[in-house]
């Protein structure tokens, strides 16, 4: 069973650091072809794809956060780390990771989200 | 705004046939790339209901279709439920802008 839980803060200060972690099971991140995603939904809006990492560690990042964000992987532990500096009032959001195998080219299987509000 | 145009709301009552279109361009859709479907349940994560266009998921009930083509996709439900209230978002990736992309979401109201 492909299960993907988020952690993390629930509440960051604006201009502090938020990292995030994606803890997985049921699959490994060092198979060919599997990737994991992030992916964040502000309250009330759509969903927004953050960054990607794939099993040959290369990376991709959305255009507009590119600057902000860093994606890493720890394959011993099945977790996804991702960073984004200089947090925001406007980066209050439910954040999700997700497994997005090429095989299927679509994320397949979603963690429940972690909430992070960004306030003073 | 999204790079991937969905109706904001559709409705239907029990038993109809509704459809949501997802339109983007000559950089995503129209380039070839596959789009994807997802269902968020009031409360809940997205779930993945078609993927490659017109593939489902073990477990999803054939009421669920896609469809593509040109520059829009669509995703049709049949045989509507109450259980089918939700939102619905289409996904895909766009070259110009070199990452996977997401239409605003479609809210379905079944009456």
């Amino acid at each position: 069973q492909v299960t993907l839980k988020e952690s993390g803060p629930a509440l960051v200060k604006p201009t502090q650091t938020l990292t995030l972690t994606c803890t997985f099971s049921g699959f490994s991140l060092s198979t060919w072809g599997m990737r994991v995603s992030w992916i964040r939904q502000p309250p009330t809006k759509a969903l927004e794809w953050l960054a990607r990492i794939d099993w040959n560690d290369d990376k991709f990042y959305s255009t507009s956060l590119k600057t902000r964000l860093t994606i890493s992987k720890d394959t011993s532990k099945n977790q996804v780390v991702l960073t984004m500096t200089n947090m925001d009032p406007v980066d209050t959001a439910t954040y999700y990771c997700a497994r997005s195998p090429m095989t299927k080219n679509a994320m397949d299987v979603w963690g429940q989200g972690t909430t992070v509000a960004v306030s003073s | 705004q999204s790079v991937l145009t969905q109706p904001p709301s559709v409705s239907g009552a029990p038993g109809q046939r509704v459809t949501i279109s997802c339109t983007g361009s000559n950089s995503n859709i129209g380039a070839g790339y596959d789009v994807h479907w997802y269902q968020q349940l009031p409360g809940t994560a997205p779930k993945l209901l078609i993927y490659a266009n017109t593939n489902r998921p073990s477990g999803v009930p054939d009421r669920f279709s896609g469809s593509k083509s040109g520059t829009s996709a669509s995703l049709a439900i049949t045989g509507l439920q109450a259980e089918d209230e939700a939102d619905y978002y289409c996904q895909s990736y766009d070259n110009s802008l070199s990452a996977s992309v997401f239409g605003g979401g479609t809210k379905l109201t079944v009456l």
